[in-house]
């Protein structure tokens, strides 16, 4: 049972073209989402997040937009660029009282072509 | 800058070996977190741990174990490891509960396990 899911499992873009990869969930006790990038070989990295009290975040050419009655966000690169090329992995968490345990989609494979 | 660091990247192992992968964190996080990564699986969380000497089942606990004698050092065990272990191993770390907002998970760079 997939809380968090990206069914789209790669993504191709020329360079300075947007990339918009999508993420939805099913738990709406969810109340922060993240974006990791992984280069292959590596471990994932922070990206950008959202609270469930806002509805879009920005940061540089990084945007996430969350609808929550769609229980769905996504996020927007532009202008994409051939370094942005990785997997990309939408998180989930939920309010606990112990630890900060996220839950993670499969990811999306993003290939930007120059 | 956060550091979280597992000691090994790339490890072959016999099936029935009993397999240590261990962990360190620099950042003095209390949370401590094992992630397995499959292909079209994403990160799937193992144990976890909040606490010294405490740890928690997370969402495959099956066939492995976990170890936090100290605050800094989270280490994963495969008691008899199986060729369905083979994976990319994730370590983790994460300051506070997640009552912060600002709060994130940093990961250590991953060990490459196969069991043959």
């Amino acid at each position: 049972d997939q809380q968090v899911k990206q069914n789209s499992p790669s993504l191709s873009v020329q360079e300075g073209r947007i990339s918009i990869l999508n993420c939805d969930y099913t738990n709406s006790m969810f109340d922060y989402f993240l974006w990791y990038k992984k280069y292959p070989a590596e471990g994932p990295t922070f990206l950008i997040s959202i609270s469930s009290i806002k509805d879009k975040n920005e940061d540089g050419r990084f945007t996430v937009f969350l609808n929550k009655s769609a229980k769905h966000l996504s996020l927007h690169i532009v202008p994409s660029q051939p370094g942005d090329s990785a997997v990309y992995f939408c998180a989930a968490r939920g309010y606990e009282e112990y630890g900060n345990k996220l839950v993670f989609g499969a990811g999306t494979i993003l290939r930007v072509k120059s | 800058d956060v550091k979280v660091t597992q000691s090994s990247r790339y490890l072959v192992k016999r099936t029935g070996e009993k397999v240590f992968l261990e962990c360190v964190q620099d950042m003095d996080h209390e949370n401590m977190f094992w992630y397995r990564q499959d292909p079209g699986l994403g990160l799937r969380l193992i144990y976890f741990s909040y606490d010294v000497k405490m740890k928690e089942k997370g969402d495959i606990p099956e066939g492995y174990s976990v170890s936090r004698e100290k605050k800094e050092r989270f280490s994963l065990i495969l008691e008899s490891a199986s060729t369905n272990q083979t994976s990319m191993y994730l370590c983790a770390s994460s300051l506070g509960t997640a009552a912060h907002s600002g709060n994130t998970i940093y990961f250590g760079e991953g060990s490459w396990l196969t069991v043959v």
